[in-house]
């Protein structure tokens, strides 16, 4: 079965450089959440999108924006990277118009900043 | 969303059978318990979610205590696969993504041969 894809998976920049992370849901999944997990850390909610509108935002800097197309994709773009940036971002897709909403992840990006 | 507490860690012998428990005192009534697990460093996984009667699935079972302030998952036959960390998540289902999912300590298994 098919699975949330994200590119990249690995991901070195230097401070105050910008980063695009993507995230490709699950066909006919409807939402996408992205989550950011530190060394040593659970995974922390940033924001998700439902039918390509933004519908819940987390502790999600002002540095970051991110955006669902209309074939579905996400993208989080990452702006004046800081080392504290340095984590493993997962994108979770889910079809939710009826409130199931299981979510399904991907294997991460993993970024380092340097 | 309720607050849930979860021992920080256990083991379990390979093949044997799993119980991590959860308490979810504060649990409403329209409140789902949902599991989901991290084997290291990959993303979540979804295991199962239930809101007053068992459920089970291929991956587990899940045994909800009658006044539903407490969960048991049950891994019937520990691999060392099952090795992560498991989460449970207490929360309402809402449709339209505002079901985020809020990760709390969670409970490290161990299971070793």
């Amino acid at each position: 079965a098919a699975g949330v894809i994200q590119s990249p998976r690995h991901l070195i920049k230097e401070k105050r450089e910008t980063a695009t992370l993507k995230c490709y849901p699950i066909p006919r999944h409807d939402t996408v959440y992205w989550y950011q997990q530190g060394p040593g850390q659970d995974p922390q909610f940033l924001i998700s999108f439902y039918e390509k509108m933004q519908s819940d935002k987390g502790s999600i800097p002002d540095r970051f924006s991110a955006q669902q197309f209309s074939d579905y994709h996400s993208e989080l773009n990452m702006s004046s990277l800081e080392l504290g940036d340095s984590a493993l971002y997962f994108c979770a897709s889910s079809f939710s118009v009826r409130g199931d909403d299981e979510q399904y992840f991907g294997p991460g990006t993993r970024l380092t900043v340097t | 969303d309720a607050k849930t507490t979860q021992p920080p860690s256990m083991d379990c012998a390979e093949g044997r059978a799993a119980n991590l428990p959860c308490n979810h005192s504060t649990i409403s009534g329209n409140e789902y318990v949902y599991w989901y697990r991290q084997i290291h460093s990959q993303g979540p996984q979804y295991i199962i979610h239930g809101l007053k009667n068992n459920e089970t699935n291929e991956m587990a079972s899940l045994i909800i205590t009658e006044d539903r302030k407490s969960s048991t998952l049950i891994l019937p036959h520990a691999t060392l696969r099952d090795t992560a960390v498991y989460y449970c998540i207490v929360r309402v289902r809402s449709p339209g993504g505002y079901n985020k999912l809020i990760f709390g300590a969670g409970t490290r298994l161990a299971v070793h041969p």
